[in-house]
């Protein structure tokens, strides 16, 4: 499969917990975005990756919240304390700048997070 | 006002009929415009992507847009029961080949294809 995978699918969680959703995007893609999005919204931005550097992170993005990219490969999303607010479906996204499909971003199945 | 704006629905037609989806936007720098279908509890799908006025056609699938009103529209003809779904529209700063730049998208419009 060489779309984007991303790992757990599922995690519920207590309260106060740490939790880390890994994000494998399209071989070779250069840009790999993290999303999150609830029940009844469309999927809000958190932040993105050109390769390993972090070029943009939203507002929405807490100070618990880590996200890296350390080898321009895979991604890691982290959330310390985790508050029920922090509910949601997490996901992962790639796209390839600089070519003729450079503008569309493929989605991964989603990371669902519970917190408890 | 938010920056991009779609009715909620849901919009309920018959099959075979055409369904028609709308979009406006508030940022007048927006250059590439996306719909992407989401089937409950799944992730979005890319349907058809659209840079330029006028209309783009793929299937059964027409996109249209205006940039001088600023307005995005997606077109499904001889509608299925599989097209029911939420159809989100995405807009970005970037153009064709900028690689992306972050998706602001609306809150999706719920579609029901009925038999």
């Amino acid at each position: 499969d060489t779309g984007v995978s991303q790992d757990p699918r599922h995690k519920i969680t207590k309260r106060g917990q740490n939790v880390t959703f890994r994000c494998d995007p399209i071989s070779e893609h250069n840009r790999l975005y993290w999303y999150r999005q609830t029940l009844g919204q469309g999927p809000e931005f958190l932040t993105y990756f050109q390769n390993e550097a972090q070029l943009e992170k939203s507002r929405l993005l807490s100070d618990r919240f880590s996200a890296e990219r350390p080898k321009g490969s895979f991604s890691t999303l982290e959330i310390q304390r985790t508050e029920q607010g922090d509910s949601a479906m997490y996901l992962c996204a790639s796209s390839n700048r600089g070519t003729g499909d450079g503008n569309t971003i493929y989605f991964g199945e989603g990371s669902w997070l519970t917190v408890v | 006002q938010k920056e991009v704006e779609q009715n909620s629905g849901p919009l309920s037609v018959p099959e075979g009929a055409i369904a028609s989806l709308n979009c406006t936007y508030s940022d007048r720098v927006s250059q590439s415009f996306f719909w992407y279908r989401q089937y409950s509890g799944k992730s979005p799908e890319l349907i058809m992507s659209i840079y330029s006025n006028g209309d783009k056609e793929d299937g059964r699938f027409t996109a249209q847009l205006n940039k001088a009103s600023q307005y995005v529209s997606l077109l499904i003809r001889d509608s299925q029961p599989s097209d029911s779904a939420t159809y989100l529209c995405a807009v970005s700063k970037d153009g064709v080949t900028g690689g992306g730049n972050k998706l602001t998208f609306g809150t999706g419009t719920q579609l029901k294809v009925e038999l």
